[in-house]
């Protein structure tokens, strides 16, 4: 059963970066079969997708918020990682990673999700 | 990007049928999938690629989609049903995920 665990820091300032971490369990990141993908939630909203990573390292984003963001992983780690540059607190947020077959487009497994708060 | 549309709530009795919509363009042409959101869970993938179920999924839960609108269908519904469903598609022009705004169903 693959397992998703995002972690990171639950308070960052307004102009900083938000890194967070998701760590797969159950299965191989670098397996070829699938995508890997943040996705975020704001408190009482609807659900935003951010982007996606290939085990390669190939990655596409939201072009909403492509500009401050990069995902990038680490195999050895088996992890993915979201940094995103320039936050506001329009960018807090529950923060979910969730993976993606590669030949199909639906989330089928998610993390449980972690709240990140932007202010000062 | 291509936008779809949800209601933001639906009511429904216990043991009756739910039908929660999801509109967009030509939706009947590509793929829609349907996630269950309960209060303070992740999201969990209750319909893909239109009526396709996962394992453990029960078989109250069904979908459509044809035309511009997407149905997602929960039978006989329980008070446990009660959640958050969100619609989504690939959109392969800009090739990225999009979610509709989500629809809150109440059970009466």
């Amino acid at each position: 059963q693959v397992q998703l665990q995002e972690s990171g820091p639950g308070l960052v300032k307004p102009s900083q970066t938000l890194s967070l971490t998701c760590t797969v369990s159950g299965g191989s990141i670098s397996s070829g079969s699938h995508y890997w993908s943040w996705i975020r939630q704001p408190a009482g909203k609807g659900l935003e997708w951010i982007g996606r990573i290939y085990g390669t390292g190939s990655t596409n984003h939201n072009p909403s918020l492509k500009s401050r963001v990069t995902i990038s992983v680490d195999t050895s780690k088996n992890q993915l990682s979201l940094n995103m540059s320039s936050v506001t607190a329009a960018d807090t947020a529950v923060y979910y990673c969730a993976r993606l077959p590669y030949s199909g487009y639906a989330f089928d497994y998610w993390g449980q999700g972690t709240l990140v708060t932007v202010s000062s | 990007s291509y936008v779809l549309a949800q209601p933001p709530s639906v009511s429904v009795a216990p043991g009756k049928t739910a039908s929660i919509t999801c509109g967009g363009d030509n939706l009947g042409s590509i793929s829609v999938h349907w996630y269950q959101q309960k209060p303070g869970q992740a999201p969990v993938l209750v319909i893909y690629y239109d009526d396709d179920r996962p394992s453990g999924i029960s078989r109250r839960f069904s979908g459509s989609n044809s035309g511009s609108t997407a149905t997602l269908t929960i039978s006989r519904v329980e008070a446990g049903d009660e959640a958050d469903y969100y619609c989504q598609v690939w959109d392969t022009s800009s090739d990225q995920a999009v979610f509709g705004g989500g629809t809150k169903l109440t059970v009466l």
